[in-house]
């Protein structure tokens, strides 16, 4: 069982380069969410989706495109890359805990993928 | 200003300490609360969620909600070395909904 994975760990781009993220979860999860993280800034919500063929933005989503054609892929696009988007980036799934009196989410992170824009 | 603060740290304790780690929100439609740990190049983990103000004990770690007050605490007994990692607060407004994190507390517990 794999969980979360993240294509590629690590990638170094140009200014005004495009790439895409690719995050894959088999566990059948229905939410899935891209987060970035800098030093001091904790996790930032990118964009996220609650479900097949489904996105909404979250807190910093300019500059960032993503798609869920299905519902085990969750695909980050940086159409023209900024130095300002160098970052690691974590990509999560999450499902719905239901219990006696008890609900709440619980993601699972996939081991993020470094990228460095120059 | 943020939805959730969190005080970033550094926190360096001893061994067999209590520590205790807070964030505050400003959202009082915020329902469910976590707290995540993340290691060191790997990616976060959920440590304990709470859906309602009060406390929620599991083995060493107890979570504390004050819905009135709007701040959230998360205490570890006895720390170990092992628990040296950066703690994330984390917040949703409905169950399943996009998940808000604070900017973490780096935590180090000396030997």
């Amino acid at each position: 069982n794999a969980g979360v994975t993240q294509t590629p760990k690590f990638r170094v781009l140009k200014t005004g380069q495009s790439m895409t993220l690719l995050c894959a979860q088999d566990m059948n999860h229905e939410y899935m969410y891209w987060y970035r993280q800098d030093p001091g800034m904790g996790l930032r919500l990118i964009h996220y989706s609650v479900g097949e063929g489904t996105t909404a933005k979250g807190e910093v989503p300019d500059g960032y495109n993503v798609s869920r054609l299905k519902k085990q892929n969750f695909l980050l696009g940086l159409e023209s890359a900024a130095p300002s988007q160098t970052s690691v980036y974590f990509c999560a799934s999450s499902y719905e805990i239901r219990g006696r009196g008890v609900r709440g989410t619980e993601a699972f992170f996939g081991q993020g993928t470094r990228l460095t824009v120059v | 200003q943020k939805e959730v603060e969190q005080d970033p740290g550094p926190l360096s304790v001893p061994e067999g300490a209590i520590v205790s780690l807070n964030c505050t929100y400003s959202n009082s439609a915020f329902q469910y609360f976590m707290w995540y740990r993340q290691y060191s190049r790997k990616g976060p983990e959920l440590l304990m969620y709470t859906y309602s103000s009060g406390n929620k004990e599991d083995g060493r770690f107890t979570a504390q909600v004050d819905k009135s007050s709007k701040y959230i605490s998360l205490f570890i007994r006895d720390s170990q070395p092992s628990d040296s990692a950066t703690y994330l607060c984390a917040m949703e407004y409905s169950s399943a909904s996009k998940i808000i994190f604070g900017s973490g507390t780096r935590l180090s517990i000396r030997p």
